[in-house]
């Protein structure tokens, strides 16, 4: 099993541009989440899916979009990248709602 | 809204040192979990505390959950230099898939 894998590890955007983030999982867990990083302040939650069609916003869901099609993929779409995105995102995806969540390596996004 | 606060936000210990890091929530949390990140890593699951007033151990590492479920710790025993990274709370409420996440204490160990 390859995990939770993310795609890229590394970005640059300028602002105003938009760009999908991949998420993909292989453990065929129904819960799927993403998180930013910011230093000091943990990971907050941006959108996170309960299973295949369902979405929902989490804390910080303003300028991010989601869609859930497949159990195994969660992309997250930036529409229009501000400073303010800067950030490392994290992709998790657990198989009980209440359940231990296995990240993915991470995407270090920065936008100038 | 829901906040979960985590102190310390740094500790630099000597090997061989014990290390606590100590996490309180505004609202009572249905379960906690923890979890470890190494430098330039990703957050790796350690622990589920569910019960009021629980207390588990994973070999060196600690963990306990309030009485009043407001509150968790984490006491590492004789710090080694592979305990560095930051370490996480992350909090639910009742019936809300959301995980709340601590902002972390990151430990640097002394060898």
């Amino acid at each position: 099993n390859a995990g939770v894998t993310q795609t890229p590890k590394f970005q640059v955007l300028k602002t105003g541009q938009s760009m999908t983030l991949q998420c993909a999982q292989d453990m065929n867990h129904e819960y799927m989440s993403w998180y930013r990083q910011d230093p000091g302040m943990g990971l907050r939650l941006i959108h996170y899916s309960v299973g295949a069609g369902i979405t929902d916003q989490g804390e910080v869901p303003n300028g991010y979009n989601v869609s859930r099609s497949t159990t195994e993929d969660f992309p997250l779409r930036l529409l229009s990248a501000a400073p303010s995105q800067t950030s490392v995102y994290f992709c998790a995806s657990n198989r009980q709602q209440n359940g231990e969540q296995y990240f993915g390596p991470g995407t270090r996004l920065t936008v100038t | 809204g829901q906040q979960v606060m985590q102190i310390p936000q740094y500790q630099h210990v000597q090997e061989g040192e014990d290390f606590t890091t100590y996490c309180n929530s505004s609202t009572t949390l249905s379960n906690i979990q923890w979890y470890k990140q190494r430098p330039g890593g990703h957050p790796v699951f350690l622990i589920q505390l569910v019960k009021s007033g629980e207390v588990k151990k994973q070999k060196r590492l600690t963990f306990q959950f309030g009485e009043a479920k407001k509150n968790s710790s984490l006491h590492i025993t004789a710090t080694q230099t592979t305990d560095v990274g930051t370490y996480f709370c992350a909090g639910r409420r009742d019936s809300s898939y959301k995980l709340i996440f601590g902002s972390g204490t990151r430990l640097l160990v002394r060898p």
